[in-house]
């Protein structure tokens, strides 16, 4: 069975501090996503990545950046936190190719909030 | 811009009734379709999918979904609802070929025992 491990569950952290969100999958999947999900919008893409090093800006990339140097992990930086930021941050995974049928794999999310 | 409609977002009903939520989606060509499940506390996790063949499709714990094409729609159906089935229920939506999917603003289901 697939697994996406988010690195923390809680987080808080002050105005202006950088923030890691960590998410690693198991199943070698080449797509991996970050979403913020906030009450009454749903999940809004902030980023994907479709290969290691490659990324691209999803609906809401403003304040955010990525990383993805090794296949299995997706990182999610804030460069400076701010309160508007805090949320629940969702990591996912799919199998990609042309024959793709599988559908997204999430982590149990991170709460960050800001203060 | 492609998008998925969920137009309930908030659903009270009591054990025993019966439910569904509506979604509609914008994409012209092929489509695939997603019910996801978020109960409290929990991941998000799938309830059924549509790729292609029987319009219907039927998922885990009783839910089943039916694929419109004339009317761009992917509605979600449980005959009897029960206490447990209290969750946050997202549609989402992608198109043929592409790997990015597209989710609707979720429908929060609080059912009474």
């Amino acid at each position: 069975d697939v697994k996406v491990t988010q690195s923390s569950r809680y987080l808080v952290k002050r105005t202006g501090e950088k923030v890691f969100l960590e998410c690693v999958q198991d199943m070698d999947h080449e797509n991996m996503f970050w979403y913020r999900q906030d009450p009454g919008l749903g999940l809004r893409l902030i980023y994907f990545s479709y290969d290691v090093k490659m990324k691209e800006k999803g609906d809401i990339p403003e304040g955010y950046s990525v990383s993805r140097e090794k296949k299995e992990r997706f990182s999610l930086i804030l460069e400076s936190a701010s309160t508007n930021q805090t949320s629940m941050y969702l990591c996912a995974s799919i199998q990609g190719g042309i024959s793709y049928n599988s559908p997204l794999h999430f982590g149990n999310g991170t709460r960050l909030t800001v203060t | 811009a492609q998008s998925v409609s969920q137009h309930n977002h908030h659903v009270i009903l009591s054990e025993a009734a019966s439910l569904e939520l509506g979604c509609n989606y914008s994409y012209g060509g092929t489509v695939n379709l997603f019910w996801y499940v978020q109960y409290p506390g929990q991941h998000l996790q799938l309830l059924l999918k549509y790729f292609s063949g029987d319009p219907l499709v039927k998922g885990i714990k009783g839910f089943e979904a039916e694929f419109i094409k004339s009317k761009f729609s992917f509605n979600l159906r449980k005959p009897s609802v029960q206490w447990s089935d209290t969750a946050e229920y997202f549609c989402a939506a992608l198109p043929g070929g592409s790997y990015i999917p597209t989710f609707g603003r979720g429908t929060s289901l609080i059912v009474h025992p």
